[in-house]
C-alpha cells in the first residue's frame, strides 16, 4: 500500500541555519503531496502541497518540490527561526486515503 | 465555525470505561477524517466519512471503536471498554471534498489517558 518515510529527528539547529527535512513516498498513481506542521500545543496546520510532478509549495520561507523521478518531497528552508521550532509530517493523499510520515521533531536554538 | 473544533480537548478515564469524542468538521466540508496520534508517532488513520456514503472503517484496530456521523456535521468517536493501549491523541480532520487535491484542516486534537 501507500506508505511515506521521513527523516527521524530530533534536529537540532542553530538560528539562521539551513533546513532539509528528508521525504520520500510509495504510492500508485499520481497522489498530492503535503507537509503539515505542528506547533507545541497546537494542532496540525497545513504548511504547504503539491498537487503533481514538479510543482514547488512554498509557504513561510519553506519549499519542497515534488519530484516524480525520486519520488521524493524534501522540505527545506533557508533561514530558520526560533519560532520554526516544531513536529513536521509528510503526507500524501491518493484518492480519498491519506498516509502520514511518523513526524520529525526539530527545534531551533538561538 | 472558522475551523474544525474537537471536545473535550482532553480526557482521563479509567480502563474499562467508555469514552465519546466529539468533531466538528468546518461547515461546508463533505469529508471528515478521524486519526490516532500515539506519543512520539506519526497519525494512524482510523476513519473517513464522506457525504452519506458508507464510511471507510479500515483502520479502526478493534470493535471497541466506532464512529458515527450524521450528514455532513458533527462526528463522534466512540471506544468501548478502553484499554491502556487507548491512549493517544485523537485528532479529526476535514476536507471540501474527497478529491485528492483537497487539503484536510486538522482540529486541536483530544488527549485521551486511559489509567
Amino acid at each position: 500500500g501507500d506508505s511515506v518515510t521521513q527523516m527521524e529527528g530530533p534536529v537540532t539547529l542553530s538560528e539562521e541555519a539551513f533546513l532539509t527535512i528528508n521525504c520520500t513516498y510509495t504510492a500508485t498513481g499520481y497522489p498530492s503531496l503535503f507537509w503539515y506542521v505542528q506547533y507545541p500545543g497546537e494542532g496540525l496546520q497545513l504548511l504547504l502541497k503539491a498537487t503533481k510532478a514538479d510543482d514547488k509549495g512554498s509557504n513561510k520561507g519553506f519549499e519542497a518540490t515534488y519530484r516524480k523521478e525520486t519520488t521524493s518531497f524534501h522540505l527545506e528552508k533557508g533561514s530558520v527561526q526560533v519560532s520554526d521550532s516544531a513536529v513536521y509530517f509528510c503526507a500524501l493523499k491518493n484518492n480519498n486515503d491519506m498516509r502520514f510520515g511518523a513526524g520529525t521533531r526539530l527545534t531551533v536554538k538561538p | 465555525g472558522a475551523g474544525v473544533s474537537q471536545s473535550p480537548s482532553n480526557k482521563v478515564t479509567e480502563k474499562g470505561k467508555d469514552v465519546e469524542l466529539r468533531c466538528d468538521p468546518i461547515s461546508g466540508h463533505t469529508a471528515l477524517y478521524w486519526y490516532r496520534q500515539r506519543l512520539g508517532q506519526g497519525l494512524e488513520f482510523l476513519i473517513y466519512f464522506q457525504g452519506n456514503s458508507a464510511p471507510d472503517k479500515s483502520g479502526l484496530p478493534s470493535d471497541r471503536f466506532s464512529a458515527e456521523r450524521t450528514g455532513e456535521s458533527v462526528s463522534t468517536l466512540t471506544i468501548q471498554r478502553t484499554q491502556q493501549e487507548d491512549s493517544a491523541v485523537y485528532l479529526c480532520a476535514s476536507s471540501l471534498a474527497r478529491g485528492v487535491r483537497d487539503t484536510q484542516y486538522f482540529g486541536p486534537g483530544t488527549r485521551l489517558t486511559v489509567l
